[in-house]
């Protein structure tokens, strides 16, 4: 079966310093991928997502970047914090197979605290 | 472009009454309708979808007709429990795409 996973849980970092969340996806192959951040009281906004490795569509203009270095690892990163960057990070993956595959899985979800 | 509109939350409700979170979008074509669910402290957890118009998915009690007249996927539960307690969400995965577009989410707490 597949699995998904996200670390860390949970992070508070100081406004400037750098960031880096991991999601890693076991039991499948070749799936999109998908970061999402939920603020705090508001729904969830799709920041990247990914088709294959080193292929990044990002969504939204910020100061964070995603890579893919490896099929099943994606990675969300920051040189520098904001205080609007606080929230709840989820990765999601789905199969990139057909049509009717194109449910998303997410994982558990790392909490970020700004500060 | 689409865009996904559910009812604000919170819903304060006591055990065994009726649920109903409505949902309405705006979409090109034919989407895929979703509601999802997130229990306290956790990810997302598909709770059900449908994928044509008329459709019901239906899972845990729960139900939501894919309705294209009225551009609505309202969810439904006729008896909720204390466990029901959450938020939930829901979204559209355009006809030609990968990408889903949530709605803002509705909590929900259930009182005993």
């Amino acid at each position: 079966s597949q699995t998904i996973h996200q670390w860390p849980a949970t992070l508070v970092q100081p406004v400037g310093s750098p960031l880096s969340l991991e999601c890693t996806v076991e039991g499948t192959s070749n799936p999109n991928l998908y970061w999402y951040r939920q603020a705090a009281g508001r729904g969830l906004q799709l920041l990247f997502y990914s088709v294959g490795i080193g292929q990044i569509s990002s969504e939204v203009p910020q100061n964070l970047s995603a890579s893919r270095p490896q099929d099943r690892q994606f990675i969300l990163s920051s040189k520098k914090l904001l205080l609007s960057d606080s929230g709840f990070y989820l990765c999601a993956w789905s199969v990139s197979r057909n049509r009717d595959s194109y449910e998303q899985y997410f994982g558990p979800g790392t909490r970020l605290t700004v500060t | 472009g689409n865009s996904v509109t559910q009812m604000e939350g919170p819903v304060t409700l006591s055990e065994e009454a009726f649920l109903t979170i409505n949902c309405t979008y705006t979409a090109t074509g034919y989407p895929s309708l979703f509601w999802y669910v997130q229990y306290p402290g956790e990810g997302l957890q598909l709770l059900l979808k449908a994928t044509k118009a008329d459709d019901k998915g239906s899972n845990k009690g729960f139900e939501a007709t894919y309705r294209k007249e009225t551009t609505s996927f309202h969810l439904e539960k006729g008896s909720v429990q204390v466990s029901d307690s959450a938020v939930y969400f829901c979204a559209l995965r355009e006809a030609a795409g990968n990408k889903l577009t949530f709605g803002g989410g509705t909590r929900v707490l259930v009182k005993p």
